[in-house]
């Protein structure tokens, strides 16, 4: 079945600790999105990336990195420099051409610091 | 960036009845889309909008694509247990590449 898949479902992070959050879609989709849900609030956007090697930041894009080496992978590390990691993240991806396309949503993972 | 005016923020119903919610923004949108979330879940899509005016159903639930641009709403008709969730509307600005503003969501509830 094609789809995306995020991992781990839940993640847990020291002070000062860098974690990595994992989405692989084999939907050959080209754009990723990254997004952040905090209880009472739309999505945010943190980073997104149109194409290989290639990604944008969105509007909440501080304390946060990303690599796009490639298509299937948008791997988003969540960073020290990140002062309220805890949340509920999710990774979108767009089909071929698909400007004006609906995002695909991953299950999320949930971030909480110990 | 900014988001969305979705409300109502939740809904308590009794199964049966018909919910409706809704999502306005001051910006022009050249899409509208509906999703559902499920606790601990991602959002599933359930409605995508395309043109000014479009009403466009999927079973028992129905949104429109408002004239101005500007807003959509939501129906559910006839509510049953399984329609307990969140549902939260996306819209994308002309300008904006593959990228959506949010509403925050309504909590549906529904009880027997």
């Amino acid at each position: 079945d094609g789809g995306i898949t995020q991992s781990p479902k839940y993640l847990f992070r020291k002070e000062g600790q860098n974690v990595t959050l994992s989405c692989e879609q084999n939907l050959n989709h080209d754009a990723m999105y990254w997004y952040r849900q905090d209880p009472g609030q739309g999505l945010r956007l943190i980073y997104y990336s149109q194409i290989v090697n290639d990604f944008q930041k969105g509007d909440i894009a501080e304390g946060y990195s990303v690599s796009r080496e490639k298509k299937e992978s948008f791997p988003l590390t969540v960073t020290s420099a990140q002062k309220n990691p805890t949340a509920f993240y999710l990774c979108a991806s767009v089909p071929v051409g698909g400007e004006r396309q609906p995002q695909h949503f991953g299950d999320g993972t949930r971030l909480s610091i110990l | 960036g900014q988001q969305l005016n979705q409300s109502p923020q939740s809904m308590f119903i009794q199964e049966g009845e018909d919910v409706s919610m809704n999502c306005t923004s001051s910006s022009i949108f050249n899409t509208w889309l509906w999703y559902k979330q499920d606790p601990g879940e991602g959002p599933v899509l359930l409605i995508a909008l395309y043109k000014a005016g479009e009403l466009t159903s999927n079973g028992r639930l129905t949104a429109q694509f408002g004239i101005t641009r500007k807003d959509s709403f939501l129906n559910i008709s006839a509510s049953i247990p399984s329609d307990v969730g969140i549902y939260f509307c996306a819209g994308r600005l002309t300008d904006s590449w593959g990228k959506f503003q949010f509403g925050a969501g309504t909590q549906v509830v529904v009880t027997p």
